[in-house]
């Protein structure tokens, strides 16, 4: 297994566009979770899934954000009508449940909306 | 209102001296503390974590101190090596309390000078 994927690395979009990303987990995770990390920041939970169950969702994740991990396992994060403060590095990570030793991330997909 | 606050941005330290990263919680009902580093254009990795019910946890050169009468943990890196030189986050989680995500700190830079 190669870790946690996410495609694609980059993405810059116009405002107002869709974008979708993808995380591909560890295979043997039961939970995958989303966080996002602007500049100066540390991440920021957005939110998480065990198995195909989304379980927990930050007040970040306005309307315009959906998660999905529809056979538990990968997942998409979409943004509709992208806006400037959109632009951040989204990162995916998994556990096995209860993560004493913390997460997997992802390398992240950096999202630029101009 | 940040429940994770690492007030330092940044740190440099000589090679082969102690490194001492500070992070402070406000939250008590957090009952787990991880450390990640990350390198740019990557991922956070996990490094070392503790229990609220220990005071101290140790992996090699990286010792995690917990004062949970101050709210206060830290890291120590010992002895410090140019390829530690990456920024740290502290995380904390409330697991008892079954909540998934971990809540992260804005991260302190460190420099490790040869």
């Amino acid at each position: 297994d190669t870790g946690v994927s996410q495609d694609p690395r980059h993405k810059i979009t116009k405002r107002g566009q869709n974008v979708t990303f993808r995380c591909d987990p560890i295979s043997e995770h039961n939970r995958l979770y989303w966080y996002r990390q602007t500049l100066g920041q540390g991440p920021e939970f957005l939110t998480y899934f065990q198995n195909e169950a989304q379980l927990e969702k930050s007040r970040l994740l306005s309307d315009r954000f959906s998660a999905e991990r529809p056979k538990g396992s990968f997942s998409t994060l979409e943004i509709q009508r992208t806006e400037q403060g959109d632009s951040a590095m989204y990162l995916c990570a998994s556990s096995p449940v209860g993560p004493r030793d913390g997460y997997t991330f992802g390398s992240g997909t950096r999202l630029t909306v101009v | 209102d940040q429940q994770v606050k690492q007030n330092s941005p940044s740190l440099s330290v000589q090679e082969g001296r102690i490194s001492i990263l500070n992070c402070d919680y406000t939250n008590s009902m957090f009952d787990y503390f991880l450390w990640y580093k990350k390198y740019p254009a990557e991922g956070p990795t996990f490094l070392i974590s503790i229990s609220s019910i220990k005071d101290k946890n140790e992996d090699g050169r990286f010792t995690v101190f917990l004062n949970k009468s101050a709210k206060h943990l830290s890291l120590h890196i010992v002895p410090s090596q140019p390829g530690d030189s990456a920024v740290y986050f502290c995380a904390a989680a409330n697991y008892g309390g079954s909540q998934g995500n971990l809540i992260f700190g804005k991260g302190t830079k460190l420099s490790v000078k040869p």
